[in-house]
């Protein structure tokens, strides 16, 4: 079995709409981040959490929203879906400096 | 900006060739240098991390290669094998504190 898993692993929506990817971590982690990643641009941080009252902006947070529902669930939220957040997201949970990720959610925002 | 720059984009490389893959960065604070290996439609994972403490660690055929006065850091895939084929990413952390990534080098190992 996974240790992260995300959901929806693709998506397709309008701009406009409201979305959300979920992330689930088995490993029983306290940190978690969310990722884009997009051609030529690398992994870039949305958001990440060091425990589940802890939530701090990435560089590219804006647009995005998460929350931390418990110590093994942590989801990215898009308030108003836009075109250029088509993008690849991932999830990741870390333990002893390693990010262990998950598979990714391939988001279309027409 | 990125805090960590890398280089090549891409590269191309004949079966049982050397890859190099260059990373440099301008914190001096960042002490926790990882690897991470991602291949088409999976998570990237870790590969091989460095601390500064050391100039070179090897597991198998992956050598990271570090030099703390140039701040630069280098992978190093020997006897590339097709299997190798992925996007490596290198990265940096300071005090146990989040990852800055490289934008990533897509590996093509022709057989």
């Amino acid at each position: 079995d996974a240790d992260v898993t995300q959901t929806p692993r693709n998506r397709i929506t309008k701009t406009g709409k409201r979305i959300m990817l979920e992330c689930s971590q088995t490993k029983g982690h306290d940190r978690m981040y969310w990722y884009r990643q997009d051609p030529g641009l690398g992994l870039r941080l949305i958001y990440y959490s060091f425990d589940v009252k802890d939530i701090n902006k990435g560089e590219i947070s804006d647009g995005y929203s998460v929350s931390r529902q418990a110590q093994a669930k942590f989801s990215l939220s898009l308030e108003s879906a836009i075109p250029n957040q088509t993008a690849l997201y991932f999830c990741a949970a870390e333990g002893g400096n390693e990010q262990f990720f998950g598979p990714g959610t391939r988001l279309t925002v027409l | 900006q990125q805090q960590v720059k890398q280089s090549p984009q891409s590269l191309i490389v004949q079966k049982g060739g050397i890859s190099i893959i260059n990373c440099a960065y301008e914190n001096t604070a960042f002490d926790y240098f990882p690897w991470y290996q991602q291949f088409p439609g999976k998570g990237p994972a870790l590969l091989i991390a460095i601390r500064p403490d050391v100039s070179e660690k090897k597991e198998g055929r992956f050598t990271i290669s570090f030099n703390k006065s140039a701040k630069q850091f280098s992978l190093h895939i020997m006897d590339s094998q097709p299997g190798d084929s992925a996007t490596y990413f290198c990265a940096a952390s300071k005090s146990d504190y989040k990852l800055s990534f490289g934008a990533g080098t897509t590996v093509t190992v022709r057989a």
